[in-house]
């Protein structure tokens, strides 16, 4: 019965190397959200959908993309991951204030 | 600037006893406050949440308390239990929408011993 499923957990590519991250939720939520959590650090949001809505921060580098074909599920693209986007990067979904975690995807560049 | 703010990196309390975590905050426009704990590998579960207009929310062992006025809100647990042992993240949502930013405080890591 989860509710936001991210896949894969573990991620390893190379400096350079485009990579996806996926997220699934079966809560029907029409918000969902990308954090970056780097160790011993607080997340940090890089957007947001409300719906269709894109809503990005203003501190999110253009080197990270989102993708939300439907409601379901939502993408997290790097187009060009270097050694400083090595972090664990969390989806979350809400449909009011409290939002739900997913298990989080642990991306590695080498 | 950090604006949601954990000042006790690490907390030990034995069991059965009370866990007390804290959390300051300096923006007068978040509307509500959420506590989350995550295990390590894991993403953060949501334990327990609190709107601006209330001073207390109570469930099961776990209460939180708002004090609008000091810009702070704690997390109680009683009785505290060895599987209680995790980074505990207080965070804080602004005004405006049901939904948005949550900013997050740097997490205060609690070891129950039993």
């Amino acid at each position: 019965d989860a509710m936001v499923i991210q896949n894969p957990r573990y991620q390893v590519t190379q400096f350079g190397k485009p990579v996806t991250l996926s997220c699934s939720q079966t809560l029907n939520h029409n918000v969902m959200y990308w954090y970056q959590q780097k160790s011993s650090q607080a997340p940090k949001l890089l957007f947001h959908y409300y719906d269709k809505d894109f809503n990005n921060e203003a501190d999110t580098p253009d080197n990270f993309q989102s993708r939300r074909p439907n409601t379901s599920f939502c993408f997290l693209d790097i187009r060009s991951p270097g050694l400083g986007d090595a972090a664990m990067y969390l989806c979350a979904t809400s449909r009011e204030e409290t939002q739900y975690f997913g298990p989080g995807t642990r991306l590695l560049v080498l | 600037d950090q604006q949601v703010k954990q000042n006790s990196p690490s907390l030990s309390v034995q069991e059965g006893r009370i866990s007390i975590l804290n959390c300051d905050y300096t923006n007068s426009m978040f509307d509500y406050f959420l506590w989350y704990k995550k295990y390590p590998a894991e993403g953060p579960t949501f334990l327990i949440s609190i709107s601006s207009i209330k001073d207390k929310n109570e469930d099961g062992r776990f209460t939180v308390f708002l004090n609008k006025s000091a810009k702070h809100l704690s997390l109680h647990i009683v009785p505290s239990q060895p599987g209680d042992s995790a980074v505990y993240f207080c965070a804080a949502k602004g005004s405006g929408t049901s939904y948005g930013k949550l900013t997050f405080g740097q997490g205060t890591i609690l070891t129950v011993h039993p």
